[in-house]
């Protein structure tokens, strides 16, 4: 079977770095993504890695250890826009399927 | 190019009746995957359609059916809706050609049930 864990909720401080850990153990292991959730929207595309290391994108960087089943993402120069759920899907390799499997999310406060 | 549109975003239904809810996927894209989403459970994947097939499917009960058109758009329904099927009904789509592309979401249907 799939799991995928994350912490369901973390709060911290505008202009502070937060990171948000994703563990998982799936069949196989075809990338990983992080995807961005306001209340009440739909979820948007973050981040992709499929390679060990670290992927930056402006205020947003993610990171993959294949061999530890583990990602995090990290936010920078947090904003009080970042409020938000942030998930973690990984896509496993068994029979093809190219359905990711999606943690619960982390429900992330920014607060003043 | 327009995002993924779904109709209605909102719905109230009675425990019983039976619901069809549409998603229209981006221009090009031929695979729509549905999901529902609700605060326990986080978001769970319902089934996926490629080229008017269903490709891959989760582990709902029949009642959960879905279908897609010549022109990708696609249909979801639920019949006898039970309390527990309130939830966010998301789909998404995508190319639909290999693992790694990105999904992309519509907006979702509220459905509640009473």
């Amino acid at each position: 079977g799939q799991n995928i864990d994350q912490p369901t909720e973390m709060t911290a401080t505008e202009g502070a770095i937060v990171q948000i850990n994703c563990t998982y153990q799936t069949s196989g292991f075809n990338g990983l993504f992080w995807y961005q959730q306001h209340a009440g929207e739909a979820p948007t595309f973050l981040s992709y890695n499929v390679l060990d290391g670290l992927e930056e994108k402006g205020r947003f960087s993610s990171f993959l250890s294949r061999s530890k089943g583990y990602s995090y993402l990290l936010l920078k120069e947090l904003q009080m826009k970042d409020s938000a759920s942030y998930l973690c899907a990984v896509i496993p390799a068994s029979g093809g399927s190219y359905i990711p499997t999606f943690g619960r999310g982390t429900s992330l406060i920014v607060h003043p | 190019k327009a995002g993924v549109t779904q109709t209605p975003r909102y719905l109230i239904k009675t425990r019983g009746q039976q619901v069809t809810l549409s998603c229209s996927p981006i221009s090009g894209h031929r695979s729509v995957s549905w999901y529902q989403q609700t605060p326990g459970q986080g978001l769970q994947f319902l089934f996926e359609y490629f080229s008017e097939t269903q490709r891959n499917k989760g582990n709902f009960p029949g009642r959960f059916s879905g279908r897609q058109f010549s022109n990708s758009r696609s249909e979801m329904n639920v019949s006898t809706l039970e309390l527990g099927d309130s939830a966010l009904y998301l789909c998404a789509s995508s190319l639909g050609t290999v693992p790694q592309e990105t999904q992309y979401f519509g907006p979702g249907t509220r459905l509640l049930v009473l």
